[in-house]
């Protein structure tokens, strides 16, 4: 199974200040079509995950973009430029290029 | 707009059975992929498994800790999904969701849609 490594796995922040997550795998994402999928999630307290960034840089419908991916092979970044009270919660990524799909195991993403 | 509404869960005594039922609304259910992925309490994700859809002859994927014990089905005519879960562990105790899998164009895969959630508690 390909192994999800994130750091920093909690991330205090001040509002208004940038955030960064990255999220290491332990084998290439690079599928045999030529595409990575490499997903950012976020759950707020008691919601469901929501999806963020799909193909380590594609926001998602609705995302704002404060948000962005970045990275390739086995390294990946979520940043958010500038962080507001809503984005409080934990950030998961996620490979879905191989069986089984593996997730990160989450940053935890609070204000200071 | 899509909506998945997971049911089912409750307390079950270690080897036990339950069946999560995750009705869908919104979309054309029958065209899409659909998975169950869990959360055991205070923990991270974890991928259960998938049902491919009508296209795809209905195939199905297992992570390896649940093969041999939980079954995805679905009624495409109910735009329901199943998850048959037995013999079940201490360890199978989380949040069950199910989530959309989209397969677009341009090779866009990603999970769009999340239900709820339904918590299963396995313990004697």
């Amino acid at each position: 199974d390909i192994v999800m490594t994130q750091t920093p796995l909690s991330s205090p922040v001040t509002l208004g200040q940038p955030a960064s997550i990255s999220c290491r795998s332990s084998e290439s994402l690079v599928h045999s079509d030529g595409k990575t999928y490499l997903s950012w999630l976020q759950q707020r307290p008691g919601q469901p995950p929501r999806l963020l960034i799909y193909k380590i840089s594609n926001r998602f419908s609705g995302v704002p973009d404060r948000f962005s991916g970045s990275g390739a092979g086995t390294d990946f970044t979520l940043k958010i430029s500038r962080v507001e009270a809503e984005d409080v919660g934990v950030y998961y990524c996620m490979q879905d290029t191989q069986f089984p799909i593996t997730f990160g195991q989450g940053t935890r993403l609070e204000i200071k | 707009e899509g909506q998945l509404v997971e049911s089912g869960g409750g307390l079950v005594q270690p080897g036990g059975s339950l069946r999560l039922s995750c009705a869908a609304s919104g979309f054309s259910f029958s065209d899409h992929y659909m998975d169950w992925v869990r959360q055991a309490p205070g923990k991270g994700l974890e991928w259960v498994g998938r049902s491919r859809d009508k296209a795809s002859s209905y195939t199905t994927k297992y992570a390896a800790s649940v093969k041999g014990r939980f079954t995805i089905s679905r009624d495409d005519s109910k735009n329901s999904l199943y998850l048959q879960m037995n013999s079940l562990k201490t360890e199978d105790t989380a949040v069950y969701y199910c989530a959309r899998y989209r397969v677009g164009a341009s090779r866009d895969y990603y999970f769009d849609y999340w239900g709820q959630g339904t918590l299963v508690t396995v313990s004697s």
